[in-house]
């Protein structure tokens, strides 16, 4: 069957702009995490969201950072007013229940100018 | 709160080498341990996880790791490594209630040298 998708793969936008970020994840996946991978800092925890549940939104480095998880399947991270230090791969992961393997798409690449 | 570390940010190996990539964590409740690898140009997918059970764990491709709860480690290892192992690899910790992160490393690259 078909993996988790994102959208898009590349984005560059310039500071200040607002940008947004998709995710598709596996068709009854209950489970749906949001990373940050830097050149050399491994991945950063964002946020995660299980079924109906309050998300776990700890990671989220500012203000700036939101997600939301539209009935219990596509998710959306919205970084409003990027910076530089914004610049990285996000990815997206899902699985069937937390401690179950985590299935990663290919992420976003984002480029703040 | 969980903490892992990784102290080897490249590995070269000549292949059919053995290889350790260690990892080591902090937490003060029980954990769960993962390896993730992500090959050149390719997404992140499991290599193996431990849950409970067994201290040693194994992937169908050779590498195994064992859950050293005395020294908080989840070395990952095997005897005899292919060029196709390089890539890189990430450790990951979580728990089994309370928090839902996942705590990665920052990651070992291993690279096989012919």
């Amino acid at each position: 069957g078909a993996g988790v998708s994102q959208s898009p793969s590349n984005k560059v936008t310039e500071k200040g702009k607002d940008v947004e970020l998709r995710c598709d994840p596996i068709s009854g996946h209950t489970a749906l995490y949001w990373y940050r991978q830097s050149l050399g800092q491994g991945l950063e925890f964002l946020i995660y969201f299980q079924g109906n549940s309050a998300p776990d939104k700890s990671g989220l480095p500012s203000d700036r950072f939101s997600a939301e998880r539209t009935g219990g399947s596509v998710s959306t991270l919205t970084i409003q007013r990027t910076q530089q230090e914004d610049s990285a791969v996000y990815l997206c992961a899902s699985s069937l229940k937390r401690e179950d393997t985590q299935y990663f798409g290919p992420g976003t690449r984002l480029t703040v100018l | 709160a969980q903490s892992v570390t990784q102290l080897d940010s490249q590995v070269p190996v000549f292949e059919e080498a053995p290889v350790e990539l260690r990892c080591n964590y902090s937490s003060s409740v029980s954990v769960y341990l993962f390896w993730y690898v992500q090959y050149p140009n390719q997404g992140l997918q499991l290599l193996l996880k431990y849950l409970s059970g067994s201290t040693l764990v194994e992937s169908i491709n050779g590498f195994e790791a064992e859950f050293n709860k005395s020294q908080t480690s989840f070395h990952l290892r095997k005897p005899s490594v292919h060029i196709s192992d390089t890539a890189e690899y990430f450790c990951a910790v979580t728990t089994p209630s309370g928090t839902y992160k996942y705590i990665f490393g920052t990651g070992t690259r291993l690279k096989v040298l012919a």
